[in-house]
């Protein structure tokens, strides 16, 4: 069993609309991030979240994004007005610190 | 330039080739990771190495922290192993409270073995 499962696993929306990516991890976690991948480039990161708050984010993760873990277990990245330059696969991330981090299998995100 | 270079960007092999992949980078990190993607697009964490050298299988995987370089290797190589191998590295560990790894990524390595 994944150590992290994302849902859903490909989400189409219109343009302006707003998303929301969910990520479960398995056991307890501390360390959250998020990471994206638009078509044809490599892995960017977005976030990282610790102790129930954001930790480190990057140019990327401006206003439109937002993360919370709404229960203490999911970990959830929320796109409020999504843009057609969105589109790409969303990577949820969860371990770190002295072990090794576990990636989802990522949702792809399609804005129409 | 990038943080984290691969290469060689494109690899196709024939069934039982002893494959290569390099990775250098040119900042500090506490760990280097290597993943593989398969053409669905998940990823599938490999190796974390901090140092010297892990075998998984047919995988090795190797690191040397004063040259800022790591290979990955794969022996007896199969079409299943096609699939792009990413390198990416972890930033120092925060200062206590203040933060999280951060992971920098190399481009990847697309990698086919043909039957």
């Amino acid at each position: 069993e994944p150590e992290v499962t994302q849902t859903p696993s490909h989400q189409v929306t219109q343009m302006g609309q707003e998303v929301i990516l969910r990520c479960v991890p398995i056991s307890n976690h501390l360390y959250f991030y998020w990471y994206r991948q638009i078509l044809g480039q490599k892995v960017e990161f977005l976030v990282s979240f610790y102790n129930n708050e954001i930790s480190e984010k990057s140019e990327i993760f401006d206003d439109q994004f937002s993360v919370e873990r709404p229960d203490g277990s999911n970990f959830t990245l929320k796109i409020r007005s999504t843009k057609l330059e969105d589109s790409a696969m969303y990577f949820c991330a969860v371990g770190g610190g002295q072990t090794e981090a576990f990636f989802g299998q990522g949702t792809r995100l399609t804005v129409v | 330039k990038n943080e984290v270079e691969q290469s060689p960007q494109n690899l196709t092999a024939q069934e039982g080739e002893f494959i290569t992949i390099n990775c250098s980078y040119s900042v500090g990190i506490s760990a280097l990771h290597w993943l593989q993607q398969h053409p669905g697009g998940g990823i599938v964490s490999l190796f974390m190495l901090s140092s010297g050298k892990k075998k998984h299988g047919r995988l090795i995987a190797t690191i040397n922290i004063q040259e800022k370089h790591s290979s990955l290797h794969i022996t007896a190589s199969h079409p299943r192993d096609s699939a792009v191998y990413i390198c990416a590295v972890r930033s120092p560990p925060p200062l206590l409270g203040s933060g999280t790894y951060k992971y920098i990524f190399g481009t990847g390595t697309r990698l086919k073995v043909l039957a």
